[in-house]
């Protein structure tokens, strides 16, 4: 069964700084990787996945992550971070064609002014 | 209009009642989900379903049932509620072929007293 390990419950960082949220996954077969972001009394919304296309994958507001295979890896990344992208953020795995996905615990994200 | 609607938003409710959360979508997908978000554990699968005809257990399914009324419906039922059943509880669907991206609905936000 595939599983999601999401390192730091909170990341902190001053606006304009780097983003860096880290997800480690363990699958039997080659997944799909995705990330997910959650605003205050909202349902998730995806940002950006990995379907085994490019390893360097852009999504929504900036945002982008790397698939890495020999590290098990799917970190996300944004150069610059806005007061706006305060929010949780979900790494989530799914086995390609099944649709049993698996998250991650999340990671708040604040950013200080 | 949301594509994924939940109702209620909120309830609370007392220990041994009987709580259906519903589900509607318009986005025409196959497949609904219904899953839990509980703090630092991330979401967890309670149960799934394919078409009208298929439904299966997730991670989570005891002490809940659901039943897919139509390829738009798909409604979650505890039995006699339980005070750790006091979480958030989204739907989301998915496209049957796709990615296996989820889309949320806003999430039922249930207290059991």
């Amino acid at each position: 069964a595939q599983s999601v390990t999401q390192l730091g419950s909170h990341v902190s960082v001053s606006e304009g700084a780097l983003v860096l949220l880290r997800c480690n996954y363990s699958s039997s077969v080659p997944p799909y990787l995705f990330w997910y972001v959650q605003y205050p009394n909202q349902g998730l919304q995806l940002l950006l996945k990995y379907t085994s296309a490019a390893t360097l994958v852009k999504g929504i507001n900036g945002f982008e992550a790397e698939f890495k295979k020999s590290e098990t890896s799917f970190h996300l990344t944004k150069p610059s971070a806005h007061m706006s992208d305060a929010a949780e953020y979900f790494c989530a795995v799914s086995p390609l064609n099944n649709n049993d996905m698996r998250f991650g615990a999340g990671t708040r994200l604040t950013v200080k002014p | 209009d949301a594509d994924v609607t939940q109702t209620p938003r909120n309830r609370i409710t007392k220990t041994g009642k009987r709580i259906m959360l519903e589900c509607s979508q318009t986005k025409g997908h196959d497949r609904m989900y219904w899953y839990r978000q509980d703090p630092g554990l991330g979401l967890r699968l309670i149960y799934y379903s394919f078409d009208v005809k298929d439904i299966n257990k997730g991670e989570i399914s005891d002490g809940y049932s659901v039943s897919r009324q139509a390829q738009a419906k798909f409604s979650l039922s505890l039995e006699s509620a339980i005070p750790n059943q006091t979480a958030l509880y989204f739907c989301a669907t998915s496209l049957a072929g796709g990615t296996g991206e989820l889309f949320f609905g806003e999430g039922s936000r249930l207290t059991v007293l």
